[in-house]
């Protein structure tokens, strides 16, 4: 099906590990994001992407690293997690074409225990 | 930095009745999003306003937007219980640009 995609729904973790989130889209979008949501905090964003090879820091980037190697993936990786990361986790899209909204895919929710 | 406000954070309101959600933002800007949240979901989006004066209708809601004043209005008409739900306004933080930031929301209920 077309549209945006993360996987996983779902993850709980440890202090310390690894956690790759991915985010697959199938419309060519040339601009990726990806947001956190905290209650009392709106979305912030972490990183965004305008096209494959070129990313750009947002507002909380600090613990995260981002690659975009393909157009239609933006993963976003936690190198050591931190409780401070328990949040959910948003990634959007849109293409140039567009007027600028987002198209948001359904959330990955990230606990660290 | 860009700051954007929307206020209230909360409103309960009466079915039937109508009210206003305000977003400001401090630095300058020609484009202003609106988007919904369901509990549990993901952002939709509701409206894009693309220049200084903008009015987007989409059946009881309706958004405007002021630039001069960095001012957006989203106005409910006689809500219903279905426009229960968290919305959002987002603007680019720097003209030209596509990093957006994002207001805190405003929860919405609609009691029957």
């Amino acid at each position: 099906d077309a549209g945006i995609t993360q996987s996983p729904r779902y993850k709980i973790t440890e202090t310390g590990r690894q956690v790759t989130l991915m985010c697959h889209q199938t419309w060519s979008h040339s601009y990726m994001f990806w947001y956190r949501q905290d209650l009392g905090h709106g979305l912030r964003l972490i990183y965004y992407s305008a096209a494959a090879d070129i990313t750009d820091k947002g507002e909380v980037p600090d613990g995260y690293v981002v690659s975009r190697s393909k157009t239609e993936n933006f993963p976003l990786t936690l190198e050591s997690a931190t409780r401070s990361q328990t949040s959910v986790y948003f990634c959007a899209s849109f293409g140039l074409e567009n007027t600028g909204e987002l198209f948001f895919g359904e959330g990955s929710r990230l606990t660290v225990l | 930095e860009l700051k954007v406000e929307q206020n209230p954070l909360f409103l309960s309101m009466q079915e039937g009745k109508n009210y206003t959600i305000y977003c400001n933002y401090s630095t300058t800007s020609d484009r202003l999003y609106w988007y919904r949240q369901d509990p549990g979901k993901s952002l939709e989006s509701l409206f894009v306003l693309l220049s200084n004066g903008a009015v987007k209708q989409e059946g009881r809601l309706m958004a405007s937007l002021d630039t001069k004043a960095r001012l957006s209005t989203l106005h409910i008409t006689a809500a219903v219980h279905d426009l229960s739900a968290t919305y959002f306004c987002a603007v680019p933080s720097t003209s030209g640009t596509y990093k957006y930031i994002f207001g805190t929301g405003t929860r919405l209920k609609v009691l029957a």
